[in-house]
């Protein structure tokens, strides 16, 4: 199956607020609520952020959200902070496969 | 503790054979759907196989007649036996455990595969 769709790079400043797209089809992410989203440090197994498109595992920021809208799922990041710089990954269910399928990842970058 | 710990990486020859295994603590791998991702060097993830806790088990199409996900119950652990690797199998292959639909909530610290001669 293809790999989400996903912006290469994103950027912001400390206490600003940014947004990572993750594009699909109406047979994965726009099907299903069943996006989720990861954060990887380099050389660290990734983490997860948010599931099931909106819900938080205990322990992470409320300053990270997820949203959706038709085939495309969001993750906002507000008030920036140096350990946000990180790759995000998402993830969505899809009928062709009983595996998910993740997006190509983002470089996060905090100025 | 909840926490998932690999091991069994290494060097391999083209054509050859490796066995990575996933000790879990804190859970129960059987009552779990368990997971292999991997990630290939400066690359992204990518889901390899899966296997139910009622035991039915799912691979990417590359890796289909290659590699064989498994668990032994008794030592609460998850192997991924891989043969006939090639060059683009190189890879960190992270064990993962599934909270709900696509979601991976425990995640080991991944060990290193290359294939190369």
């Amino acid at each position: 199956q293809s790999a989400l769709t996903q912006p290469a790079s994103v950027s912001g400043s400390p206490g600003q607020s940014i947004t990572i797209s993750c594009t699909g089809t109406s047979s994965d992410v726009g099907g299903y609520n069943y996006v989720s989203w990861y954060q990887q440090h380099p050389g660290k197994a990734p983490k997860l952020m948010i599931y099931d498109v909106t819900n938080r595992p205990s322990g992470v920021s409320n300053r990270f959200s997820g949203s959706k809208s038709g085939n495309t799922a969001s993750l906002n990041i507000s008030g920036l902070q140096a350990d946000d710089e990180a790759d995000y990954y998402c993830n969505s269910y899809t009928r062709s496969s009983p595996l998910g399928v993740f997006g190509g990842g983002t470089k996060l970058t905090v100025l | 503790e909840v926490q998932l710990v690999e091991s069994g990486g290494g060097l391999v020859q083209p054509g050859g054979s490796l066995t990575l295994s996933c000790a879990a603590s804190g859970f129960i791998v059987s009552d779990n759907y368990m997971n292999w991702v991997r990630q290939a060097p400066g690359k992204g993830l990518e889901w390899v196989s899966v296997i139910y806790s009622g035991g039915s088990t799912y691979y990417v199409d590359s890796v289909k007649g290659r590699f064989t996900i498994s668990r032994h119950n008794s030592e609460n652990t998850v192997y991924l036996q891989m043969n006939s690797l090639r060059p683009e199998d190189t890879a960190v292959y992270y064990c993962a455990k599934l909270l709900t639909t696509a979601a991976l909530d425990i995640w080991g610290q991944g060990t290193l595969v290359t294939v190369s001669s």
